[in-house]
Order: structure tokens, then C-alpha cells, then sequence
């Protein structure tokens, strides 16, 4: 059973950083690209980044370039983002998801995703 | 960065009613590479269709997706009363750049 366990989330001030993390069971990790995806209180969906299996391809949404990192550790089965500079916009959800492969981002699996409260 | 515009914003109808959600995208969407999915209050989104029309699986028939370019449409025949929550599509066409739209709600009349 695939399973995606989020962790890290809490609440932090404004212009600080903080990392969450992404434990993944249940299938080949190294295999398969990882995404973040984010959902502030009361609204929709929002991609935040992506890498590939290998880490070869990564990605990031206008709204966190030059301020997050993602990144992973096949040999961990973890997939991590580290996040600088947090701003009151940043509150969210943060939802780690399992792609379908090269050529195939979509989101099959979903954790249940961890909070961030950006707030002094 | 392809926009994604959903409606109606929220969707009232019955049990037993046909749902029609529309999709629509600022510029084509490559190889028609259109999500739709699924979420409840208080659980992670659920994958309903992918590349337009597929349906993912264990994901009854009565959702079905269609469309290609830059309209795309989820459509839920008769609706079931776990049916009644809202709906986002995602396009993955100008990978890595993915964009969700903003959600319609569906609702109990």
C-alpha cells in the first residue's frame, strides 16, 4: 500500500525558514517523480515544485522561486522542502504527491499533508 | 503559464442529477494532458481522470472526461450522495510548470 507521511509543519515567524519532510512506503520511490503542493485555509489547490526520480529536473512555482528548495534521498525514501523567507502568504497546507512518471505529472497518491502557520 | 478558469464556481443540484463541470484553458494543453480530481472537506485530493478522458483506477463510470485543446469537460452522470464535493482539474501538458484551476463546487441542492 503506497503511503506518504508528511511531517515538519508548525508555525513560524515571518522571514524565518523551516523544512518539511515526506516519508514514502509502499512503492519503488526512486522510480518516480515527487511533487509539493500546497492549500491555503478556504482556498484551492496550488502546485509549489517538483523533481524527478534522479533529481535531474526540478521546478518551482513563481511564487516560491528563489526562496524554497526541494529536494530527496532515494536511499531514504524521503522527499524534503526546505523553505526561506516565509511570508503570511506562505500559510498553507502542504500536501507531498506521487507522480506517474517521466511525461506523466499527474498526482495518484497524496499524503494528508502537514501545516504551515506564517505568523508573528 | 497556462490559467486554468473552472465553472460554475458552485454547482446545486440533486441526487440522481447530471453534473457538467467545465475546464477551460488560456492557451492549449498539450497531448490533451488534463487531471481532474476529487476532494472532500478535511482529506487529500482523489485522481478522477487523467489525459482528458482516462479514468483512474477504481473510479466508477459514472465520471467520465472529455475535451481537448483548450476545453475540457468532467462530467458525473448521475450523481451519489459521496459525490458531493468539489472538483479541480490540473493540466501537466507544460510540465514542469503544472497549474490547478480553481475548483467548482459541488453541492446538494
Amino acid at each position: 500500500e503506497v503511503q506518504l507521511v508528511e511531517s515538519g509543519g508548525g508555525l513560524v515567524q515571518p522571514g524565518r525558514s523551516l523544512r518539511v519532510s515526506c516519508a514514502a512506503s509502499g512503492f519503488t520511490f526512486d522510480d518516480y517523480g515527487m511533487h509539493w503542493v500546497r492549500q491555503a485555509p478556504g482556498k484551492g489547490l496550488e502546485w509549489v515544485s517538483g523533481i524527478s526520480w534522479n533529481s535531474g529536473s526540478i521546478g518551482y512555482a513563481d511564487s516560491v522561486k528563489g526562496r524554497f528548495t526541494i529536494s530527496r534521498d532515494n536511499a531514504k525514501n524521503s522527499l524534503y522542502l526546505q523553505m526561506n523567507s516565509l511570508r503570511a502568504e506562505d500559510t498553507a497546507l502542504y500536501y507531498c504527491a506521487k507522480d506517474r512518471g517521466v511525461g506523466t505529472t499527474y498526482f495518484d497518491y497524496w499524503g494528508q499533508g502537514t501545516l504551515v502557520t506564517v505568523s508573528s | 503559464e497556462i490559467v486554468l478558469t473552472q465553472s460554475p464556481g458552485t454547482l446545486s443540484l440533486s441526487p440522481g442529477e447530471r453534473a457538467t463541470l467545465s475546464c477551460r484553458a488560456s492557451q492549449s494543453v498539450s497531448s490533451n494532458y488534463l487531471a481532474w480530481y476529487q476532494q472532500k472537506p478535511g482529506q487529500a485530493p482523489r485522481l478522477l481522470i487523467y489525459g482528458a478522458s482516462s479514468r483512474a483506477t477504481g473510479i466508477p463510470d459514472r465520471f467520465s472526461g472529455s475535451g481537448s485543446g483548450t476545453d475540457f469537460t468532467l462530467t458525473i452522470s448521475r450523481l451519489e450522495p459521496e459525490d458531493f464535493a468539489v472538483y479541480y482539474c490540473q493540466q501537466y501538458g507544460s510540465s514542469p510548470k503544472l497549474t490547478f484551476g480553481g475548483g467548482t463546487k459541488v453541492e446538494i441542492k
